[in-house]
This record gives structure tokens, sequence and C-alpha cells, in this order.
């Protein structure tokens, strides 16, 4: 079974400085990853997703996501973070057997930014 | 654009009671999906379903039941409600194209049981 690990539960960083989020993955095929968003009370939004191809994808809001097989990593960075980049960072591995498009999300990342 | 609409947005119950929450979408999607979100867990499948009248057994199936009388809409039923499943409901949505299609979430209904 595929699983998707986030190891970091909140990150602080200052606005204007670079962001790195971390998800490591596990799927016996090529994946489908995506990384969704949430702010608060809201529900998720794609930031961005990788099928095949260039493992560099780049999504909304100025991110972007590299894919490396030998790692097992879909890390998600922005160059310069926001204030209204503030919210939860799922990351989550597709699979289409049994019917369906299945996701299996990470635990989440909570990003913070000071001011 | 409505997208996926959820209803209600909150709710609170009393242990033993029953309720149903009504995901609606517009988007003639083929699939649909209920989530629930716990502090620490992420979001973790309920039931699906991948056409009218169809339904299946997710990660955490126990305590729900779903009903797909009509595309457009997908309900969640809990017959007799616990403490253990307060949480942040999410319904999904995606097409069927044969290759994978991202899903489109609600808003998310919270849910207390007391």
């Amino acid at each position: 079974a595929q699983s998707v690990t986030q190891p970091d539960i909140h990150i602080t960083v200052s606005e204007g400085a670079s962001l790195e989020l971390r998800c490591n993955y596990s799927y016996g095929a090529t994946p489908y990853l995506f990384w969704y968003v949430q702010s608060p009370g809201q529900g998720l939004q794609l930031l961005l997703k990788y099928f095949s191809g260039d493992t560099l994808v780049q999504g909304i809001k100025g991110f972007e996501a590299e894919f490396k097989r030998s790692q097992s990593s879909f890390n998600l960075r922005k160059p310069s973070v926001h204030w209204s980049d503030a919210a939860e960072y799922f990351c989550a591995v597709g699979s289409l057997g049994g019917g369906g498009n299945k996701l299996t999300f990470g635990t989440g990342t909570q990003l913070k930014v000071e001011l | 654009n409505a997208g996926v609409t959820q209803t209600p947005k909150f709710r609170v119950l009393k242990t033993g009671q029953s309720m149903t929450l009504l995901c609606a979408q517009d988007m003639n999607h083929e699939y649909m999906y209920w989530y629930r979100q716990d502090p620490g867990m992420g979001l973790r499948l309920i039931h699906y379903s991948v056409g009218e009248g169809t339904t299946a057994k997710g990660e955490v199936p126990d305590g729900y039941n779903v009903s797909r009388l009509k595309k457009q809409n997908f309900l969640l039923g809990l017959e007799s409600a616990a403490p253990s499943q307060t949480s942040v409901y999410f319904c999904a949505s995606n097409r069927d194209r044969g290759k994978f299609q991202p899903q489109h979430f609600g808003d998310g209904t919270r849910l207390s049981i007391l």
C-alpha cells in the first residue's frame, strides 16, 4: 500500500525567505503526486501535480516541486514566501487500482510566516 | 461556479443521534469521495463512489454509510454518532478520464459529538 511522510509538522519562516517542505512517498509504480494547501476553515486547494515527464513542476501561487525518484521525494519549494502563504500543506500520492482516483495524504505541515 | 458544496457547515450532535451530511457537485463528475480530517492524521478516506448507484469502502468506513442515488449528490450517514466521530468531514469529486484527475474539495463540515 502507498504511504506519504511529511516529516515536518510545523515550519516557521520569515516573510521573503525561501521555503522547502519535505515529502517522501512509498509507492510500487510510477506515482501520481500532488501538493494541496488548506487555509483555515477552508477546503483543500490543488497547488501542483506530477504525473510524468519533467521532474520539476510549476504550480499556482509561485510554488514548484521536484520529483526525485532515487530519493522517493517530492519536495515543495517557493523562492520568497508571502504572509498569505501561512496555511497547512498536504502532500498526497494517487492510485488508480480498484476504481476511483484514490488519494493517500501525508499528515500535513503547518506553515507559519513571521512578518 | 459552485463546485463542491457541503451541507451543513457545522453541527453538534449527542452520542447516539443520527444525521446525514450532504455533498453536491455541479461539475458532472463521475467520482466522489468522503474524507475525515483529524489533527495529526491528515485526511483519511471513508467511502467513495465511482458512479451513480455505486459505493465502496475506503480506509476508515466503520460507523458510516453512504449513498449516491443521483450523480451530483453523495450522502454520508452516521446512524449512531459516537464521540470518536468528532472530526472535520470533506467531500471531493473528480471526473473519470482514464488518466488520474485531481480531486476538487468542498469547504468541509465540522461535526462535534458530545
